[in-house]
């Protein structure tokens, strides 16, 4: 159980473009999905954290009119890189959150996505 | 707000050695530490947890220990094997009931080379 996919797994695109990342819980319902992104040998970077059905919260620094995100339903959050650049290159991943035990001794904690490598050129 | 600082940022044993991990984190607040393993490109996995009302948690290879009153928490894996080597974070957070969206405070890591 506790199983989070994204998708995709990497991707490469044009500098201008926009990107979209999809972070799905497949086994919990998620009330909450938090955002990371991750540089080369370093630590996970907290972009934002999304709640189904309203607003995401964003970190300060993170533009969030560069970084959309829409936490549609209980299942599914999507990240939107919009005209990115090169220095959006990044590691980006996802954890869902449920409100309940999903593992038993393991309640209400994050569990995170495989990460999705983008790439703009 | 919480912060979390973990040492070493790499360690390097030799197959079968024990290696330990130690983080120290500010927020006495702060009840629940997980720590997860980060294979290369692959996003970090929960191996092992505790929380504050215990000082010491097992899993087969794998324990943790916590001193409240210090304020640090440790990974002890024993016995390791190559497949051991990934990067590891702590991570310290107030859990508390349903609703809440507090987000995990991460340490910076520590690459873990097992050496066959």
């Amino acid at each position: 159980g506790a199983v989070v996919s994204q998708h995709p797994s990497w991707v490469i695109c044009k500098s201008g473009t926009s990107v979209k990342i999809e972070c799905r819980s497949l086994d919990f319902q998620a009330t909450t999905m938090f955002w990371y992104r991750q540089f080369p040998k370093q630590s996970l970077m907290l972009m934002a954290t999304s709640n189904e059905g309203s607003k995401a919260t964003y970190e300060q620094g993170v533009e969030k009119d560069k970084f959309l995100i829409n936490h549609a339903s209980l299942t599914l959050s999507t990240l939107t890189v919009t005209s990115a650049h090169p220095e959006d290159s990044s590691f980006y991943i996802c954890s869902a959150r449920a409100p309940y035990a999903v593992i038993p001794g393991l309640a209400y904690e994050q569990y995170f996505g495989p990460g999705t490598r983008l790439t703009v050129t | 707000g919480e912060n979390v600082e973990q040492h070493p940022s790499t360690l390097s044993v030799q197959e079968g050695d024990s290696a330990v991990i130690k983080c120290t984190y500010s927020d006495s607040a702060s009840n629940y530490f997980p720590w997860y393993k980060q294979e290369l490109g692959k996003g970090p996995q929960l191996i092992i947890d505790i929380r504050s009302n215990v000082g010491e948690k097992k899993d087969q290879r794998i324990a943790v220990t916590l001193n409240k009153t210090a304020k640090h928490f440790s990974l002890h894996i024993t016995e390791t094997q190559p497949e051991d080597s990934a990067v590891y974070f702590c991570a310290a957070i107030l859990s508390i009931s349903s609703g809440s969206a507090r987000q995990l405070t991460f340490g910076s890591g520590t690459q873990l080379t097992v050496l066959p």
